[in-house]
C-alpha cells in the first residue's frame, strides 16, 4: 500500500525519558513534515524537510530534534521527555517543487499518541 | 499574514439532515483551500480542496466553494450519515506552509 506510516502508535513512557517516533512515505514525495495534535485538536506544524534538508523549524523546544536519513523517511527524536510533550503527532508528506507556489494537499500518517507519565 | 478560522463544535445533527460547518480565511496570493476528516483514532484524510477561485471541490456528498468575496469555503452534505461522524479540519496552503483550523466536531445521531 503506497502511504505515509509511522511508528509506534502508541508510545506511554515516564519524564525524564529519550524516545524517537519514526516515519516513511513510499510515495515518492520529496518533503516530510512533523505536526503536534493537542488534546483540543489543534494541529501545529513543528518541522519541514525537502529532500533531506530542514526547511521549517518553529518554535519548538531544543529537546525535539528531527532527523531525515533520505528523502523517504522523517524521524522525530525527544530528549527529557516532559508531561507537556503529552500528544498526538502526526507526519505527513508531500510533492513539492522547490520555490514554487505548491498547491497540492499533504498526505498523513496515523499518527502516533504519546503519553507522558 | 494566512490564517483559517472555522466555526466552533461540536455540532449534533440527525441523520439525514443538512450540514453546515464555516470556514473563513485570510490569505495573502491565491492559496489553495482544503476540507480534512479525522475519524476517530485515525489520522487527517483529504476529503476535497479547491485551487483558485470559484471552484467547488467534491467528494462523497461533500461539496465547498472556494468564495474570494467572501474569503469563505464552507463545507456543506445534503444528507449526513452516523458514518460521517468525525473532526472536520479547513485548511489553506500558503506558500509552502499549511494553515489549519481548529477543527469541529460533527456528531451524527441514529
Amino acid at each position: 500500500d503506497t502511504a505515509v506510516s509511522q511508528t509506534p502508535k502508541y508510545l506511554v513512557t515516564q519524564m525524564g525519558n529519550d524516545k524517537s517516533i519514526k516515519c516513511e512515505q513510499n510515495l515518492g514525495h520529496d518533503t516530510m513534515y512533523w505536526y503536534k495534535q493537542d488534546s483540543k485538536k489543534f494541529l501545529k506544524i513543528m518541522f519541514s524537510y525537502n529532500n533531506k534538508e530542514l526547511i521549517i523549524n518553529e518554535t519548538v523546544p531544543n529537546r525535539f530534534s528531527p532527523k531525515s536519513p533520505d528523502k523517504a523517511h522523517l524521524n522525530l527524536h525527544i530528549n527529557s521527555l516532559e508531561l507537556g510533550d503529552s500528544a498526538v503527532y502526526f507526519c505527513a508528506s508531500s510533492q513539492d517543487r522547490a520555490g514554487a507556489n505548491n498547491r497540492d494537499g499533504y498526505t498523513f500518517g496515523s499518527g502516533t499518541r504519546l503519553t507522558v507519565v | 499574514g494566512n490564517s483559517v478560522t472555522q466555526m466552533e463544535g461540536p455540532v449534533t445533527l440527525s441523520e439525514e439532515a443538512f450540514l453546515t460547518i464555516n470556514c473563513t480565511y485570510t490569505a495573502t496570493g491565491y492559496p489553495s483551500l482544503f476540507w480534512y476528516v479525522q475519524y476517530p483514532g485515525e489520522g487527517l484524510q483529504l476529503l476535497l480542496k479547491a485551487t483558485k477561485a470559484d471552484d467547488k471541490g467534491s467528494n462523497k456528498g461533500f461539496e465547498a466553494t472556494y468564495r474570494k468575496e467572501t474569503t469563505s469555503f464552507h463545507l456543506e452534505k445534503g444528507s449526513v450519515q452516523v458514518s460521517d461522524s468525525a473532526v472536520y479540519f479547513c485548511a489553506l496552503r500558503g506558500f509552502n506552509k499549511f494553515y489549519f483550523g481548529s477543527g469541529t466536531k460533527l456528531n451524527v445521531k441514529p
